[in-house]
């Protein structure tokens, strides 16, 4: 049973450019969160989704930032014009349906974007 | 507005010491508490989750407690090893808010030979 994937791992873009950080949740899972971890910071929570809703974005950037989980494929971060600011690991998490569930998050690898 | 506070920084401990980690919230309405590893350029690995109805838990050489009321909670590492060096987070989430959880800065554990 695969984990949860995320990719790229690494992510280099100049300033102006987009990005596009995709998970795939575990088998199972319906739910997606997108977590931040900016350098020499602790993790802070950006959005919580399942298909086709978005539950909770209080921890988006009102600009520039959006995340979709669709019915079918992968959840996407985008970041449209990046700035350096942005430079950070982003994490995917999941867990199953809340009725089903302890609500243990299980997390990816991250990917790691770099702004140039 | 819950905090979670993790206390110390960094510990640095000669292998077979136990290690005592500290982790303290502001705000007793929490869910569920996790414990998570973190190496160095990677993600997070799940060590333990408390629900807030329960006291500890208990996985192999780590045990972790909770006290809901004083918002505290304590992961245990027994006969600490070389490999359990990492930083630990330990994360809230609310009951108004499953799910979303809040996590503390971490402490960084090196178990030196």
């Amino acid at each position: 049973n695969a984990g949860v994937m995320q990719n790229p791992r690494h992510l280099v873009r100049r300033r102006g450019q987009e990005a596009r950080l995709r998970c795939s949740p575990m088998k199972g899972h319906s739910h997606v969160y997108w977590y931040r971890q900016l350098p020499e910071e602790g993790l802070k929570f950006m959005v919580y989704l399942q298909k086709e809703n978005i539950i909770d974005e209080s921890g988006m950037p009102k600009e520039r930032f959006s995340a979709e989980f669709p019915k079918e494929g992968p959840s996407i971060l985008r970041i449209q014009q990046v700035v350096r600011g942005d430079s950070a690991a982003y994490f995917c998490a999941s867990s199953p349906a809340q009725s089903t569930n302890t609500g243990e998050l299980f997390f990816g690898e991250g990917s790691r974007l770099t702004v140039l | 507005k819950q905090e979670v506070t993790q206390i110390p920084a960094a510990l640095s401990v000669p292998e077979g010491e136990n290690l005592v980690l500290n982790c303290s919230f502001t705000d007793s309405a929490i869910y569920n508490l996790q414990w998570f590893r973190q190496d160095p350029g990677k993600g997070l690995t799940s060590l333990l989750l408390i629900q807030s109805s329960q006291r500890e838990q208990t996985s192999g050489r780590l045990n972790a407690s909770l006290d809901k009321s004083s918002g505290r909670s304590t992961l245990y590492i027994a006969a600490s090893q070389p490999g359990d060096s990492a930083t630990y987070l330990c994360a809230v989430d609310g009951t108004d808010s499953w799910g979303k959880f809040q996590f503390g800065a971490g402490t960084q554990v090196v178990v030196t030979p």
